[in-house]
C-alpha cells in the first residue's frame, strides 16, 4: 500500500543550525503538507504545496521556514536557523485533488 | 473562527468496557471529518471520514456519527483492548481553493485501556 515516508526519523541539531526534514509523498498525489505537534500539543498546520508552489502557510510559518520539491519525488522542509522551541514532531502528508490526507510518520526533531 | 473542540481530554476505561468520544467544531466550509488515531510518536491513522451526508460510519469497533446540523460527532469504541490505547483526534477538513485540503485538528482525547 502507498505510503508517505519520512527520514529521519529523529534529528538532534544545536541551535542556529539548519536542519533539511525530507519526506517522499504518495506518487499521484498532488497536495503535499507539512504538520508539526510540539510535545503534548496539538498538530499545527504549517504549509501546504500544490503546482511547485506554496497554496497556504500559517502564521508559524515564517521567513525561518521554506519548503522546496526539488526533484518531482521529494517535498523538504527546511529551518534555516534552528531555535529551542522548534523542538517537535515534523508530519509531512499528501492528497490528491480533493481526498484525504494521509500522513508520514513524523520526524523528531530535537535542538539543543 | 475554525475550531475543533474534543472532550474529555483524557480517559481511563477498563479492557473489553465501551467508551464514546466527543467533537465539536465550528469549520467553514466544512467538508468532511475524520477521526484519526495515533500512537505515540508516530503519524495519526485515519479510522473513518464522513462527509455531511452521512451520519454514522463503522469501521470495526470504532463507529463515527456525525450531526452536521449541530456540528457534532461522536467516535464510540466497542469491547476496547489495550491496543486502543492512544489519542484519538477529531480532524475537520475545508476545501479551499487554492490551499487544498486544510485540516484543522482538535487537541485529541487520550485514552488509557487497562486490564
Amino acid at each position: 500500500e502507498p505510503e508517505v515516508t519520512q527520514t529521519p526519523s529523529h534529528q538532534v541539531t544545536q541551535m542556529g543550525q539548519e536542519v533539511i526534514l525530507r519526506c517522499v509523498p504518495i506518487s499521484n498525489h498532488l497536495y503535499f503538507y507539512w504538520y508539526r505537534q510540539i510535545l503534548g500539543q496539538k498538530v499545527e498546520f504549517l504549509v501546504s504545496f500544490y503546482n511547485n508552489e506554496i497554496s497556504e502557510k500559517s502564521e508559524i510559518f515564517d521567513d525561518q521556514f521554506s519548503v522546496e520539491r526539488p526533484d518531482g519525488s521529494n517535498f523538504t522542509l527546511k529551518i534555516r536557523s534552528t531555535k529551542l522551541e522548534d523542538s517537535a514532531m515534523y508530519f509531512c502528508a499528501s492528497s490528491e485533488v480533493f481526498t484525504e490526507a494521509f500522513f508520514g510518520q513524523g520526524t523528531r526533531l530535537t535542538v539543543v | 473562527k475554525n475550531q475543533v473542540e474534543q472532550s474529555p481530554q483524557s480517559l481511563i476505561i477498563l479492557e473489553g468496557k465501551n467508551c464514546t468520544l466527543q467533537c465539536n467544531y465550528t469549520v467553514s466550509p466544512f467538508s468532511n471529518l475524520r477521526w484519526y488515531k495515533q500512537d505515540t510518536g508516530r503519524g495519526p491513522v485515519s479510522l473513518t471520514i464522513m462527509t455531511f451526508s452521512e451520519n454514522t460510519k463503522s469501521n470495526g469497533r470504532y463507529t463515527a456519527t456525525l450531526d452536521a446540523d449541530t456540528k457534532q460527532s461522536s467516535l464510540h469504541i466497542t469491547a476496547s483492548q489495550l491496543s486502543d490505547s492512544a489519542s484519538y483526534i477529531c480532524v475537520v477538513s475545508a476545501y479551499l481553493r487554492q490551499a487544498g485540503t486544510a485540516l484543522i485538528f482538535g487537541k485529541g482525547t487520550t485514552l488509557s485501556v487497562s486490564s
